[in-house]
């Protein structure tokens, strides 16, 4: 069974310009979890899914972040006009209706 | 969820047992008690959960105190590859699905050989 994966492992974008960074959760997992770290500090929760729908967005900044979680397909956290202080590691994670959360290895987004 | 208290930093030797505590005094009686682990910059991992009872499985124990005000994480034989930051973290768990999980600032772990 394979784990949660996440590409692109590395992104390095231009200031202004927009990231993507998705997420499988494991096989037969329905929520998925995302989370950011930033350089020296601890996991901060942004947002959990289920299949199409939000479900807690509490930890999402209010403007450029967005993340959905299609039918078919992916999770996909999106970053319009990165900011140098948008760099970070980006953590996905899913869970079945149980309680623990697998993570995924991150994906490390640099602006330059 | 309640908030969790743990030493910044521990060291431990390689083969001997590592006893990482966590405060948890706050704790409501429906919130479990969940231990991660960070290895260098690596996703979290889980390593194991409990509510009341003590736990073990193949990776560690957790023992909480009977006023599940406490609990410690036992990692049976440690080794180098164990050199990690851990966390503690207290949240409730419903039957609907597993909400966020908080994360502290964690005890870095340093095996030394």
């Amino acid at each position: 069974n394979a784990g949660v994966m996440q590409n692109p492992r590395h992104l390095v974008r231009r200031r202004g310009q927009e990231a993507r960074l998705r997420c499988s959760p494991m096989k037969g997992h329905s929520h998925v979890y995302w989370y950011r770290q930033l350089p020296e500090e601890g996991l901060k929760f942004m947002v959990y899914l289920q299949k199409e729908n939000i479900i807690d967005e509490s930890g999402m900044p209010k403007e450029r972040f967005s993340a959905e979680f299609p039918k078919e397909g992916p999770s996909i956290l999106r970053i319009q006009q990165v900011v140098r202080g948008d760099s970070a590691a980006y953590f996905c994670a899913s869970s079945t209706s149980s309680y623990e959360q697998y993570f995924g290895p991150g994906t490390r987004l640099t602006v330059t | 969820d309640a908030k969790t208290t743990q030493p910044p930093s521990m060291d431990c030797a390689e083969g001997r047992a590592a006893n990482l505590p966590c405060n948890h005094s706050t704790i409501s009686g429906n919130e479990y008690v969940y231990w991660y682990r960070q290895i260098h910059s690596q996703g979290p991992q889980y390593i194991i959960h409990g509510l009341k009872n003590n736990e073990t499985n193949e990776m560690a124990s957790l023992i909480i105190t009977e006023d599940r005000k406490s609990s410690t994480l036992i990692l049976p034989h440690a080794t180098l590859r164990d050199t990690a930051v851990y966390y503690c973290i207290v949240r409730v768990a419903t039957v609907q699905g597993a909400q966020k999980l908080v994360f502290g600032q964690g005890t870095r772990l340093t095996i030394n050989p």
